[in-house]
């Protein structure tokens, strides 16, 4: 079974500045993706950014990109120029090959104008 | 593309009764689905993984007999909450992927969800 730790409940951060959110995991599975998604007040679920575990470049999503640390078990969020539309729950989630995704207890990340 | 929808948004029921909630793939054919339970301010927690003609794989916890999971075709699974009580209200979401968008098989592993339906017994 897959774990992850988001050990930020809340995070903020002033419009236009960068803000980071981390997230740890841990999984016995050596192939695996690594997702980072948004849900909004509506709640709808949004994907920000994936990144492949076999892939050491960190993905990038325009402002969105990711410091995947593989041997650590560490992929953290980074926001750049952040937007009041940033303002969301973010929860980190890894997915196995069976398809399991496991999400973390989230970061409210507030913006402020 | 791979849009996901819930239907309802929204229902209210009395203690006692039954409320299913229906899941739909609109654009794509979904291999497997998923069924997730939030309450407020938490995380998504999995209660079930189906796949198209087979019977649903319930997480630990989750009771089969209480949350009825039927993944009739490749664009429908319905989730029947049976006798439902008020500590059954939570919002529940639904969620598909499949190996045409590259899904299990073609490494995509992704999730598309849907808006959710928010239950309330009363």
């Amino acid at each position: 079974a897959q774990t992850v730790t988001q050990s930020q409940p809340e995070m903020s951060v002033q419009e236009a500045e960068t803000v980071t959110l981390s997230c740890t995991y841990d999984t016995s599975e050596s192939d695996y993706y690594l997702f980072w998604y948004k849900q909004p007040p509506s709640r709808q679920m949004i994907l920000v950014i994936r990144q492949e575990a076999y892939k050491q470049q960190n993905a990038t999503e325009n402002r969105f990109s990711v410091n995947f640390q593989k041997a650590a078990k560490s992929f953290s969020l980074k926001i750049s120029d952040s937007q009041l539309g940033d303002a969301a729950m973010y929860f980190c989630a890894p997915a196995n090959y069976n398809n399991d995704m496991r999400f973390g207890a989230g970061t409210r990340l507030t913006v402020k104008p | 593309g791979a849009v996901v929808s819930q239907h309802p948004s929204w229902v209210i029921c009395k203690s006692g009764t039954s409320v299913k909630i229906e899941c739909r793939s609109l654009d794509f054919q979904a291999t497997t689905m998923f069924w997730y339970r939030q309450f407020p301010k938490q995380s998504l927690m999995l209660m079930a993984t189906s796949n198209e003609g087979s019977k649903a794989t319930y997480e630990q916890g989750v009771e089969k007999d209480k949350f009825l999971i039927n993944h009739a075709s490749l664009t429908l699974s319905t989730l029947t909450v049976t006798s439902a009580h008020p500590e059954d209200s939570s919002f529940y979401i639904c969620s598909a992927s499949s190996v045409s968008l590259g899904g299990l098989a073609g490494g995509n592993y992704e999730q598309y969800f849907g808006p959710g339906t928010r239950l309330t017994v009363t």
